[in-house]
């Protein structure tokens, strides 16, 4: 059974830092391209960045790109997601989602606010 | 960017009618388009991968069309279960892109 268990959400100040952690397991996660995900409160759905094995290739949306990066550990498992000089326009609910199936975690909160 | 346009934002449908929901896309996507569900304080759920393969556990009911930057996703008859919000996503161009939604409710 495919599982995915994000952490590392919470309130942060406009301009700070958060780690987001996807932990995985039932499935071959080095073979695997993983996506992050996020869903603003009340709103639709928004592509963050994704890592892709075949060339080591990372993806970034606009509205991230030079302030989010995406990382994993094949030794844990794991997919991250840094996010850096986060804004109030990032709060949201920040999931991880398995390529090919698109199974998805149950979602990590983050507030970004003074 | 590929821009995902659905429509219509709300559809008001009563159970066991017929649902007909609308993707657009802003340049042609070949069949790299999926289609999720999502319930209120649920993760999204795949429906539907490349225009018409339904995922694992779909019912037939669900049923995905189209090519090139116009796509269906329709619902012969709705079970109650079936009222939540619907979205594309392609997958043919970096960055993916997800359409911003439609709400199937109960009318």
């Amino acid at each position: 059974e495919v599982q995915l268990l994000e952490s590392g959400g919470g309130l942060v100040q406009p301009g700070g830092s958060l780690r987001l952690s996807c932990a995985t397991s039932g499935f071959t996660f080095s073979d695997t391209a993983m996506s992050w995900v996020r869903q603003p409160p009340g709103k639709g759905l928004e592509w963050v960045s994704a890592f892709t094995p075949i060339n080591s290739g990372t993806y970034y949306a606009d509205s991230v790109k030079g302030r989010f990066t995406i990382s994993r550990d094949t030794s844990k498992n794991t997919v991250y997601l840094q996010m850096n000089s986060l804004r109030v326009e990032d709060t949201a609910v920040y999931y991880c989602a398995k390529a090919g199936t698109w199974e998805w975690g149950q979602g990590t909160l983050v507030t970004v606010s003074s | 960017e590929i821009v995902l346009t659905q429509s219509p934002a709300t559809l008001s449908l009563s159970p066991g009618e017929r649902a007909t929901l609308s993707c657009r896309a802003s340049q042609s996507v070949s069949t790299s388009l999926a289609w999720f569900q999502q319930k209120p304080g649920q993760a999204p759920r795949l429906l539907i991968n490349d225009v018409s393969n339904r995922a694992t556990g779909i019912p037939a009911r669900f049923s995905g069309s189209g090519s090139g930057t116009d796509f269906t996703l329709t619902i012969s008859s709705l079970e109650p279960e079936d009222f939540a919000v619907y979205y594309c996503q392609q997958r043919s161009n970096w960055p993916l892109t997800f359409g911003g939604g439609t709400k199937v409710e109960i009318k």
